[in-house]
C-alpha cells in the first residue's frame, strides 16, 4: 500500500510565498502530481515529477526527492485567487494509477 | 471541445434505491476510473478500467458497481448496499503518450441521500 502525507490546512498572506510538503511511501514509484481544487469543483493539473529537482510553471514550483520521499509545491506571489485545497498524489505499478493524499487546503487571506 | 461530463450535477438517493451517475469523455482515452471524496478527505478510488469491456475493483468498491461498455462511457452505480453514499463523485480518464500520467477531471456528481 501507500502512505501519502500532507498538512491540514495552512494559511498564507496576499503576495507572500508558500511551501506545502507531502511525504510518501510506495513501492514502484512511477511520478508524483499535484492538482488544485477549488470547493465544489474538480481537481486540475498543476504539476508532474518523476525526476528529482525542481519543476517551475510560472508562479508554481514542484520539487521531488524520491530517496526521502518527498515533494514540495511552492507557490510564490499568492493570490486570492489560490485559496483552494492541494492535493497531492503518487503513482505507483504497472497500470500508473494515483492514490491520493487528504489534501491540504490554504487559505490566503488580504 | 474535448473533455469529460459527468451527469447530473446534484443526484438525490432515497433509502433502499440504486441510483446511476453518468460519465462520458470524448478524449479518446483508454482509462477511466470513479473516486469518491468526503469532505476534509482526499480522493479514493472505487473503481477503474483501463480497457472497454474490463474493469477493476479499487480501494472501496463495495457497495458500487460499474460497465464499460463503449469507451466513451463509464457509469457507476451507487447500489442500496452502500449505506453511506452521501459524498461527491468525480469521474477521470487519462491516455497514453507524453501526457499518460495526467488525469483529465469530470465536473463531479454530488450525490445526497433523502
Amino acid at each position: 500500500g501507500q502512505n501519502i502525507d500532507q498538512p491540514t490546512e495552512m494559511t498564507a498572506t496576499e503576495g507572500a510565498i508558500v511551501q506545502i510538503n507531502c511525504t510518501y511511501q510506495t513501492s514502484g514509484f512511477n511520478g508524483l502530481f499535484w492538482y488544485q481544487q477549488h470547493a465544489g469543483e474538480a481537481p486540475t493539473f498543476l504539476s508532474y515529477n518523476v525526476l528529482d529537482g525542481l519543476e517551475e510553471k510560472g508562479r508554481f514550483s514542484s520539487f521531488l526527492s524520491r530517496s526521502k520521499g518527498y515533494s514540495y509545491l511552492l507557490l510564490k506571489e499568492l493570490q486570492m485567487k489560490d485559496s483552494a485545497s492541494y492535493l497531492c498524489a503518487v503513482a505507483s505499478g504497472g497500470s500508473y494509477i494515483p492514490t491520493f493524499g487528504r489534501g491540504t487546503s490554504l487559505i490566503v487571506h488580504p | 471541445d474535448g473533455g469529460i461530463t459527468q451527469s447530473p450535477k446534484y443526484l438525490f438517493r432515497k433509502e433502499g434505491q440504486n441510483v446511476t451517475l453518468s460519465c462520458e469523455q470524448n478524449l479518446n482515452h483508454d482509462a477511466m476510473y470513479w473516486y469518491r471524496q468526503d469532505p476534509g478527505q482526499g480522493l479514493r478510488l472505487i473503481y477503474y478500467s483501463q480497457i472497454v469491456n474490463d474493469f477493476q475493483k479499487g480501494d472501496i468498491a463495495e457497495g458500487y458497481s460499474v460497465s464499460r461498455e463503449k469507451k466513451e462511457s463509464f457509469p457507476l452505480t451507487v447500489t442500496s448496499a452502500q449505506k453511506n453514499p452521501t459524498a461527491f463523485y468525480l469521474c477521470a480518464s487519462k491516455g497514453g503518450g507524453a501526457l499518460r500520467e495526467k488525469l483529465f477531471f469530470g465536473s463531479g456528481t454530488q450525490l445526497s441521500v433523502l
